[in-house]
């Protein structure tokens, strides 16, 4: 079974700066995915950016980087110049081989970016 | 939430109604699951499909019912509502492979 953790349950950023979300996951399966997703006060919920187990490069997408760390299991979320847009939960996820493509969330991080 | 639709956007029900929350993907995607949301928590799978005819228990699957109609359609019933199954429900298709999930929008549902 997978699971992921969230130990930051609401933090503040100031505006322009840098923040970093924590996620730590915990599986047996050699062959996983990582993902974060934002909910904003709206609801959905947007898809930001993946990273898979085998993959050697920490994944990128824009603002949001992807610090992942195989040894300490740790997959955080980096976004850098934080906009007010930004605030809104955050929840990482993962997949596994043994799991099908079945997500389990972590409990999310509420971001709020501070003008 | 590109070419993922649920219906309705929100509902109320009496203790002991039943319904049925609808899904549709235009993605010609195999995978298809439903999840929920309770205040303050991450999404938690309730039951999956993996493909057309098929589909799967997942973590919280008690008191719901599924029904793969056919690749696009993935519909979730609750036969006797309780209000512990007050929360927002999200349906969802695979993306490729490893990759995204794409999300409906959701369903708020209140049970009283």
């Amino acid at each position: 079974a997978q699971k992921i953790t969230q130990t930051q349950p609401g933090m503040f950023v100031q505006e322009k700066e840098a923040v970093t979300l924590d996620c730590t996951y915990d599986t047996s399966d050699p062959s996983y995915g990582l993902f974060w997703y934002k909910q904003p006060s709206s609801g959905e919920m947007i898809f930001l950016i993946y990273q898979g187990s085998y993959d050697q490069q920490n994944a990128t997408e824009g603002r949001y980087s992807l610090n992942f760390q195989k040894a300490r299991k740790s997959a955080n979320l980096v976004i850098s110049a934080s906009q007010l847009g930004d605030s809104a939960m955050y929840f990482c996820a993962m997949t596994a081989n043994n799991a099908g493509n079945m997500l389990t969330f972590g409990g999310g991080t509420r971001l709020m970016v501070k003008p | 939430n590109a070419g993922v639709t649920q219906t309705p956007k929100f509902q109320v029900l009496k203790t002991g109604q039943s319904m049925t929350l609808q899904c549709a993907q235009d993605m010609n995607h195999n995978s298809m699951y439903w999840y929920r949301q309770d205040p303050g928590m991450g999404l938690r799978l309730i039951y999956y499909s993996a493909s057309e005819g098929t589909t799967d228990k997942g973590e919280v699957p008690n008191g719901y019912n599924v029904s793969r109609l056919n690749k696009r359609e993935f519909s979730l019933r609750l036969e006797s509502a309780a209000p512990s199954q007050t929360s927002v429900y999200f349906c969802a298709a695979e993306g490729r492979g490893f990759y995204e999930q794409y999300f409906g929008p959701g369903t708020r549902l209140t049970v009283t």
